[in-house]
């Protein structure tokens, strides 16, 4: 059981430019979330989905972010024209159930540096 | 405004002594509290979790407290070993809350030195 990957684990992109963030949840897991850590501050919520569904998505800036977790494949995280503002550490976990009463188990993260 | 405070923000100790950690929320309603250790790099990894009723939980040398009363947590760690170097996060949520919509403190930064 390979766990959450997170890949790319570190990402550099120019300011203008398109990221995107791969989460496999661990095997059996169908629920996956999204949080953002900045600098010396806790992680904060960004979004919640099932397979193909969004089911909470109040943490998400109401422009140039996006995230899917389709039927086949990792969930993503799209970032679009990317401001330095957006160079944080963004975390994905997974849940076999609703995490409040499954818990969560975190990938390692992916490090996007905006330059 | 739902908030999770932890102290101290970062702490230092010598290899095999204890050390105490808080944190203080103010999320209501309250369903449960964790600790998560973090080390440098890494996701969190989960330690314990408390519900309302539950005063005390132990995982190894971990032991947290929980007074839903004053709305306090602690996490005690006994013999301090070298690999306990990390950040521990105190995460608190929502009774009835969205699933993913945890409270995350910003966590107290432990060193553990030889």
């Amino acid at each position: 059981n390979a766990g959450v990957m997170q890949n790319p684990r570190h990402l550099v992109r120019r300011r203008g430019q398109e990221a995107r963030l791969r989460c496999s949840p661990m095997k059996g897991h169908s629920h996956v979330y999204w949080y953002r850590q900045l600098p010396e501050e806790g992680l904060k919520f960004m979004v919640y989905l099932q397979k193909e569904n969004i089911i909470d998505e109040s943490g998400m800036p109401k422009e140039r972010f996006s995230a899917e977790f389709p039927k086949e494949g990792p969930s993503i995280l799209r970032i679009q024209q990317v401001v330095r503002g957006d160079s944080a550490a963004y975390f994905c976990a997974s849940s076999e159930g609703p995490g409040q009463t499954y818990g969560y188990t975190f990938g390692s993260g992916t490090r996007l540096t905006v330059v | 405004k739902n908030q999770v405070e932890q102290s101290p923000q970062s702490l230092i100790i010598l290899e095999g002594k204890n050390c105490t950690l808080q944190c203080n929320y103010t999320v209501s309603p309250f369903s449960n509290l964790r600790w998560y250790k973090q080390d440098t790099g890494r996701g969190p990894v989960s330690l314990t979790i408390m519900t309302f009723s539950e005063n005390t939980k132990s995982n190894g040398r971990y032991t947290a407290t929980l007074d839903a009363d004053t709305k306090q947590s602690s996490l005690h760690i006994t013999a301090s070993q070298l690999s306990d170097s990390a950040s521990y996060i105190c995460v608190v949520s929502v009774y009835g809350g969205s699933q993913g919509n945890l409270i995350f403190g910003k966590g107290t930064k432990l060193s553990v030195k030889p």
